[in-house]
Order: structure tokens, then C-alpha cells, then sequence
């Protein structure tokens, strides 16, 4: 089956702690994306990456970071840093960044620290 | 940077009803206007979008309208079933910001039986 693949489905961590989110696509699409959702609210654009081992700060980047090793993948660290963590993260891929086509998400992982 | 807004936040329907949600943008070079379904505890899913080159467009029981002049569209669900119920949200890109979407706030809709 093609699609993106987040792990995992649930993560809970100590303040403090940086943690690691796992985004894995077999699209073949170029695009990836990090979004943070919080309740009751819209998806917000962390980071997003055009191609293998180049990616771009969003609206929210401040206490994330990302790397684009592979294409096929596009890990998010949330850091220490970040004042509130705890929200549910989204990946998405498209086909590429220059033309507007559809975002595809993966299943979502949902980050608790306490 | 682009602004969406999104109403309403909550949308109550009876069964066989329509559903009617609006959104607002603020960057008139924006030219694609994609709609998303997200169920409870996954990620989002297009169900319709929509270019700025185009007035309507209609799939079934969905369909979108998108008026330029105004910086508004809306998402029209014609014979609501119960599995309509979920969040639904817009949202607006242009072509020199790339791909990169911003979001409105989502409307919770509920269908009743």
C-alpha cells in the first residue's frame, strides 16, 4: 500500500526531554510537511521540505527540528525548547512544492509531556 | 501572510439535510482552495478543491464554490448521512507560496439520524 506512515500513534514524555517523531512516505513524492494541530483548532505549518536535504521554517518552527536525509523520510524533533509540546503532529507529502497539488497525511502521532 | 477564516465553528444537521460551510481569505493571489475531512483521531483528507480558474465544482453529494471578487468559498454537502459527521477544514494556497497551505479553524459537523 502507498501512503505516509507516522510512529508512533501515541508518545508521552518528561519536560524537558527532546522526542523524536517518525514520518515515512512511499509516494515518491519530492514535498514534506510537519503541522501541528491543537484542539479546536486548524493545522499550523512547523516545517516543509522541497527536496532531500533542504527544508524551510514555517509559521511555528521555534523550538523544532527537522532533517531530510532520505526522501522517503522526514523526522521531527520536538525540543526542549518548545514551550508547549503537547498536540497532535501531522505529516504530509505532495508531489512536489512548485505546483499546487494535493497534501497527503499520514495517520497523525499524538505528543504528551508531562 | 494569508488569512482563513472559517464558520461556523459547530454545524448541527438532521439526516437527508444540507451542510454549508464558508470560509474566508485574506492574500487575493491565492488560486487553490482545497477542503479536508479529518475523522476522529486521523489525519486529514481531501474531499474536493477547487482553482481559482473555476467558479463550482461539484462530486456527488459535494461540491464548492469560490467567489474571487469577494475572497470567500464555501463547501456544500447536499443529503447529509451520519457518516458526514466529522471536522471539516479549508484552505487557501497560491502558487508563489509553493504548495504550502494555510488552514482555517475547522467546523465539527454533526449529522443526527
Amino acid at each position: 500500500d502507498g501512503g505516509i506512515t507516522q510512529s508512533p500513534k501515541y508518545l508521552f514524555r518528561k519536560e524537558g526531554q527532546n522526542v523524536t517523531l517518525s514520518c515515512e512516505q512511499n509516494l515518491n513524492h519530492d514535498a514534506m510537511y510537519w503541522y501541528r494541530q491543537d484542539p479546536g483548532q486548524g493545522l499550523r505549518l512547523i516545517y516543509y521540505s522541497q527536496i532531500v536535504n533542504d527544508f524551510q521554517k514555517g509559521d511555528i518552527a521555534e523550538g523544532y527540528s527537522v532533517s531530510r536525509e532520505k526522501k522517503e523520510s522526514f523526522p521531527l524533533t520536538v525540543t526542549s525548547a518548545q514551550k508547549n509540546p503537547t498536540a497532535f503532529y501531522l505529516c504530509a507529502s505532495s508531489i512536489d512544492l512548485n505546483s499546487l497539488y494535493e497534501q497527503y497525511f499520514g495517520p497523525g502521532t499524538r505528543l504528551t509531556v508531562t | 501572510g494569508e488569512n482563513v477564516e472559517q464558520h461556523p465553528s459547530t454545524l448541527s444537521v438532521q439526516e437527508g439535510d444540507s451542510a454549508v460551510i464558508k470560509c474566508t481569505y485574506s492574500d487575493s493571489a491565492s488560486n487553490y482552495f482545497p477542503w479536508y475531512k479529518q475523522e476522529l483521531g486521523k489525519g486529514p483528507q481531501l474531499i474536493i478543491d477547487i482553482r481559482s480558474n473555476v467558479g463550482e465544482k461539484k462530486d456527488q453529494r459535494i461540491a464548492v464554490t469560490l467567489n474571487k471578487t469577494a475572497k470567500h468559498f464555501s463547501l456544500h454537502i447536499t443529503e447529509t448521512q451520519p457518516e458526514d459527521s466529522a471536522v471539516y477544514f479549508c484552505a487557501a494556497s497560491e502558487t508563489a507560496a509553493g504548495n504550502k497551505l494555510t488552514f482555517g479553524g475547522g467546523t465539527r459537523v454533526l449529522v443526527k439520524p
